[in-house]
C-alpha cells in the first residue's frame, strides 16, 4: 500500500542532542500528525497540524507542516533517554464528501536511539 | 475518561481459522479505524466504521470484515488466516475525521 517516505530510517544520538526527521508525500494531505511508537504498544499522538505553513510546538517537540502540504518536519530539542522510539508521520486527507473517509496514511517509521 | 482498549493481547493461531478481534473506543468517539503493521513496518489502513457502518476500506481482500456496534465498540474478522497475516492489529478511534487515537494493539501470530 502507498507509504509516505520518512527519514531518516534511523539515529543514533547523545543525549541532549537535537533531531530532526521529515516526511514527504507525493499526494497533498490536509493534516499531518506525528506519533511515536514504544515496542509493544500503540502509537501515541504526539502533533496534529492543520494547515499549510502552520508550525506547532508541544514542549521539545516542533513540527510544521509543509507549504506545498506534501511534506512535514518533527524537530525534538534536547533529547533525553524517554524519546528513545519509533517516531511515525501520517497524512490525513479528509475531504468532505470525498472518498478518502479520513485514513492515515504512515511512514515506514524513524528509529531513536538515545544514549545516556 | 477511558482510552481505546484491544482484547486480547496476543493471540496464536494456524493456518486456515479464524479470529476475532475486539477493540472498545475512547468514550466520546463514534468512529473506529483498523490497522495492520507488520514488523517494521508502518501501520497500513484495513477498514473505518462510522455510524455501524464501513466508511472506507483499503487494499485487503474481503476475508477482512468487522462491525461496529451502537456502543461504538468494533470488532475485526479474518477468515481463512494465513502466514502473512502475523501482525500487530491496531485499533484507533476518533470523533468523525478528527484526530485518531490509538490502543494498545493485538499481536496475532500464525501457525
Amino acid at each position: 500500500g502507498q507509504q509516505l517516505n520518512q527519514s531518516p530510517q534511523s539515529m543514533f544520538i547523545q543525549e541532549g542532542e537535537d533531531v530532526s526527521m521529515n516526511c514527504t508525500s507525493s499526494s497533498i494531505f490536509n493534516t499531518w500528525l506525528w506519533y511515536k511508537q514504544d515496542p509493544g504498544e500503540g502509537p501515541v499522538l504526539l502533533i496534529a497540524l492543520y494547515k499549510a505553513g502552520e508550525l506547532t510546538s508541544n514542549g521539545r517537540l516542533t513540527a510544521q507542516f509543509g507549504i506545498t502540504r506534501k511534506d512535514s518536519f518533527l524537530n525534538i530539542s534536547a533529547s533525553i533517554p524517554s524519546d528513545v522510539g519509533i517516531y511515525f508521520c501520517a497524512g490525513q486527507l479528509d475531504e468532505a464528501g470525498g472518498t478518502s473517509y479520513g485514513k492515515l496514511t504512515f511512514g515506514q517509521g524513524t528509529i531513536l536511539t538515545v544514549h545516556p | 475518561e477511558t482510552g481505546v482498549t484491544q482484547s486480547p493481547t496476543h493471540l496464536i493461531k494456524t493456518r486456515g481459522q479464524q479470529v476475532t478481534l475486539r477493540c472498545s473506543s475512547q468514550s466520546g468517539h463514534n468512529t473506529v479505524s483498523w490497522y495492520q503493521q507488520a514488523l517494521g513496518q508502518g501501520p497500513q489502513f484495513i477498514f473505518q466504521y462510522y455510524r455501524e457502518e464501513e466508511n472506507g476500506r483499503g487494499n485487503f481482500p474481503p476475508r477482512f470484515s468487522g462491525l461496529q456496534f451502537p456502543n461504538y465498540s468494533s470488532e475485526l474478522n479474518v477468515n481463512a488466516l494465513e502466514l502473512d497475516d502475523s501482525a500487530l492489529y491496531l485499533c484507533a478511534s476518533s470523533l468523525g475525521w478528527s484526530e485518531q487515537f490509538f490502543g494498545p494493539g493485538t499481536r496475532l501470530t500464525v501457525l
